[in-house]
């Protein structure tokens, strides 16, 4: 089965502290790919970043970094310094390219920033 | 500009009543997804299309039905059998292995 585990259902960080949005997923394709979005509270899913299966380099832009563990099966997301803008829902998803490019999502974290 | 409008953005069903989400997209994007979100249960897919005239089931198609008939426009029905329709649905477009862009969601509610 394929599944996408966010197993933070809510994190509540004071600004300016660094928080880590944990996602796990299972699946047995050898070619896939992960992502991360924001939900702001309009519901507008917003694109963050994408990475395939077969590039396991971590990636920073801005205060945003992510570190992807094919060992762990694992794509972690972490905000440095965090602001009350950054207070979303955020969803880790895996895209099955051998099956049809089925996106399944994980349950999603609430992040909440307060200043 | 280009990418996905959804409409109506609020719609009030009743009992037993089939109602139809639309979802337009003018990206030329092959691919479109329709998914459900319920609080605390994130994003789930009730069908997909990667091509015209064909689609496929996801994870809760039961009580949903879809058509893709033109490549810009992928509607979704919700029919009396879906028993608790009451949910905000999210469309999405993809193009080949890129990212997914969302249009801005319908918020069903049953009367």
């Amino acid at each position: 089965a394929q599944k996408v585990t966010q197993a933070q259902t809510e994190i509540s960080v004071v600004e300016k502290e660094d928080v880590t949005l944990d996602c796990v997923y299972e699946t047995r394709d050898t070619t896939y790919y992960l992502f991360w979005y924001k939900q702001p509270p309009s519901g507008e899913l917003v694109f963050l970043i994408r990475r395939n299966s077969f590039d396991e380099q971590n990636e920073i832009s801005g205060r945003y970094s992510w570190n992807f563990q094919k060992s762990t099966s694992s794509f972690n997301f972490t905000i440095t310094a965090s602001q009350v803008v950054d207070s979303a829902v955020y969803f880790c998803a895996l895209r099955r390219v051998e099956y049809g490019n089925k996106l399944v999502f994980g349950a999603g974290t609430i992040l909440r920033v307060k200043s | 500009d280009g990418g996905i409008t959804q409409s109506p953005k609020y719609l009030f069903r009743k009992e037993g009543q089939n109602v139809t989400l639309s979802c337009e997209q003018n990206l030329n994007h092959d691919a479109m997804y329709w998914y459900r979100q319920d609080p605390g249960q994130g994003l789930r897919l009730i069908y997909y299309s990667q091509i015209v005239n064909d689609f496929q089931k996801g994870d809760i198609a039961e009580g949903y039905s879809v058509s893709r008939e033109k490549k810009e426009s992928f509607p979704l029905t919700v029919t009396s059998a879906q028993k608790n329709p009451t949910a905000f649905y999210l469309c999405a477009s993809t193009r080949g292995q890129h990212e997914a862009f969302f249009g801005q969601g319908t918020r069903l509610t049953v009367v």
